[in-house]
């Protein structure tokens, strides 16, 4: 168990429609990193936060945006969702910015029918 | 420049035989290279890491051999056992304050019995 926890699970939806999937990281880390992995373009980083702030972005989609909150817990928000959206959303936490461990979370699976 | 390249895409190997893995880099800047393990339904755990400073690191059965000038490392995976039939993923990260972590396509391992 890495110590980060990621809410729900599974989630299936319609085209079109909005999801917020949930992250908490390990205890004292401020970094929290969102990816997505599809079977035709592996993993792929989407956004990073450190302690509240945005701090670097990689291959997120307009549709999509995310947020930390003050507790250190993060969401991302994925809107006007399309089928190629269907992929396992990963959330990994490090301690600093710099982030080179990197603890992953067990995943959402989300499918958009 | 940004890309990691791993091979091969999927590796059968008998039971006691080594395992190996490798990776290819182009971005300079990369001062980091782990190596992790995903396990079906599960998020990618870390496994083992290396900097360019040094050219092997070993734990237990996991080796990394590291390459700075061909721009190439390697997981050797010693008494390969059913247990370590997982995804293996390759990883780079350039130091600094954006910590995105650039993974490898995977590579599916299967040790037979």
């Amino acid at each position: 168990d890495s110590g980060v926890t990621q809410t729900p699970k599974h989630l299936i939806t319609a085209t079109g429609q909005r999801v917020t999937l949930r992250c908490s990281p390990r205890s004292g880390d401020l970094s929290v990193y969102w990816y997505q992995q599809s079977l035709d373009q592996g993993l792929q980083f989407l956004i990073q936060y450190y302690n509240g702030e945005e701090r670097a972005k990689g291959n997120i989609l307009e549709r999509f945006s995310a947020q930390q909150f003050p507790d250190l817990h993060s969401e991302l928000n994925l809107s006007s969702l399309e089928l190629g959206d269907s992929a396992l959303y990963f959330c990994a936490s490090s301690a600093t910015p710099g982030g080179e461990t990197q603890y992953f979370g067990p995943g959402t699976r989300l499918l958009v029918l | 420049q940004q890309q990691v390249k791993q091979s091969p895409q999927s590796l059968i190997v008998q039971k006691g035989g080594i395992s190996i893995i490798n990776c290819a880099y182009e971005n300079t800047a990369f001062d980091y290279f782990p190596w992790y393990q995903q396990f079906p339904g599960k998020g990618p755990a870390l496994l083992i890491a290396i900097r360019p400073d040094v050219s092997e690191k070993k734990e237990g059965r996991f080796t990394i051999s590291f390459n700075k000038s061909a721009k190439q490392f390697s997981l050797h995976i010693m008494d390969s056992q059913p247990g370590d039939s997982a995804t293996y993923f390759c990883a780079a990260i350039a130091g600094g304050s954006q910590g995105n972590l650039i993974f490898g396509k995977g590579t599916k391992l299967s040790v037979k019995p």
